[in-house]
C-alpha cells in the first residue's frame, strides 16, 4: 500500500511564503503531483516532480527528494485566492493511477 | 478544448435508493477514472478504464457499485442500494494516454451526493 501524509490545516498571511509538506511511503515510485482544490470545485493540476530537485512555476514551486520520500509545495506572495486545499498525489509504477493524500487546507488571512 | 463533463451536479436520495452518475471525458482521452471524495479527505480511486476495459476496480464496493464505459467514451457509475456512508463527491477524471505524463489528470466538477 501507500502512505501519504500531509498536515491537515495551515494558516498564513497575505503576501507571505508558505511551505506545505508531503511525505510518502511506496514501492515503485514514479512521480509526485500537487493539485489545488477550491471548495466545491474540481482539483486542478499545479506541478509534477519525478526527479530530485526543485521545479519552479511562477509563484509556486515544488521540491522532491526520492531518497527521503519527501516533497513540498512552496507558495510565494500569498494571495487570498490561494485559500484552498492542496493535494499531494503519488504515482506508482508505469500505470496511470494516482493515490492522493488527505489534503492540506490552507487559509490565507489579511 | 472542452473539459470533463459530469452530471448531475447535485443529487439527494434516501438510503436504499439507487442513483447513477454520468461522465463524458475530454475527446480522445483513452483513460477514465472515477474517484470518491468524502468531505475532508483526498479523492479515492474507485475504478479506472482504459478505452472500454477495466484496468483497476480493486477499491470498488462491487456489492453495490457498478460502472461501465461501453463504447470507450462516456461512462456511468451506479450505486444500488445507497448507504449513508456513500455521501461524497464523485469525481470523474480523464487522461490522454496510459502513462500519466507530466500533466496528471483533468477532473470534472463532480457530483455531490447526499444520502439521507
Amino acid at each position: 500500500g501507500q502512505n501519504i501524509d500531509q498536515p491537515t490545516e495551515m494558516t498564513a498571511t497575505e503576501g507571505a511564503i508558505v511551505q506545505i509538506n508531503c511525505t510518502y511511503q511506496t514501492s515503485g515510485f514514479n512521480g509526485l503531483f500537487w493539485y489545488q482544490q477550491h471548495a466545491g470545485e474540481a482539483p486542478t493540476f499545479l506541478s509534477y516532480n519525478v526527479l530530485d530537485g526543485l521545479e519552479e512555476k511562477g509563484r509556486f514551486s515544488s521540491f522532491l527528494s526520492r531518497s527521503k520520500g519527501y516533497s513540498y509545495l512552496l507558495l510565494k506572495e500569498l494571495q487570498m485566492l490561494d485559500s484552498a486545499s492542496y493535494l499531494c498525489a503519488v504515482k506508482k509504477g508505469g500505470g496511470n493511477k494516482l493515490t492522493f493524500g488527505t489534503g492540506t487546507q490552507l487559509k490565507v488571512e489579511l | 478544448e472542452a473539459g470533463v463533463a459530469q452530471s448531475p451536479r447535485y443529487k439527494i436520495i434516501e438510503k436504499r435508493q439507487s442513483v447513477a452518475f454520468w461522465c463524458n471525458p475530454i475527446s480522445g482521452h483513452a483513460t477514465l477514472y472515477w474517484y470518491q471524495q468524502i468531505l475532508g479527505q483526498g479523492p479515492k480511486l474507485l475504478i479506472q478504464f482504459q478505452n472500454n476495459g477495466v484496468v483497476d476496480d480493486s477499491q470498488l464496493p462491487k456489492d453495490r457499485f457498478s460502472a461501465e464505459r461501453l463504447k470507450g467514451v462516456d461512462s456511468t457509475l451506479k450505486i444500488q442500494p445507497a448507504k449513508l456512508e456513500d455521501s461524497a463527491v464523485y469525481l470523474c477524471a480523464s487522461s490522454p494516454f496510459f502513462g500519466t505524463g507530466n500533466r496528471g489528470y483533468t477532473f470534472g466538477s463532480g457530483t455531490r451526493l447526499t444520502v439521507v
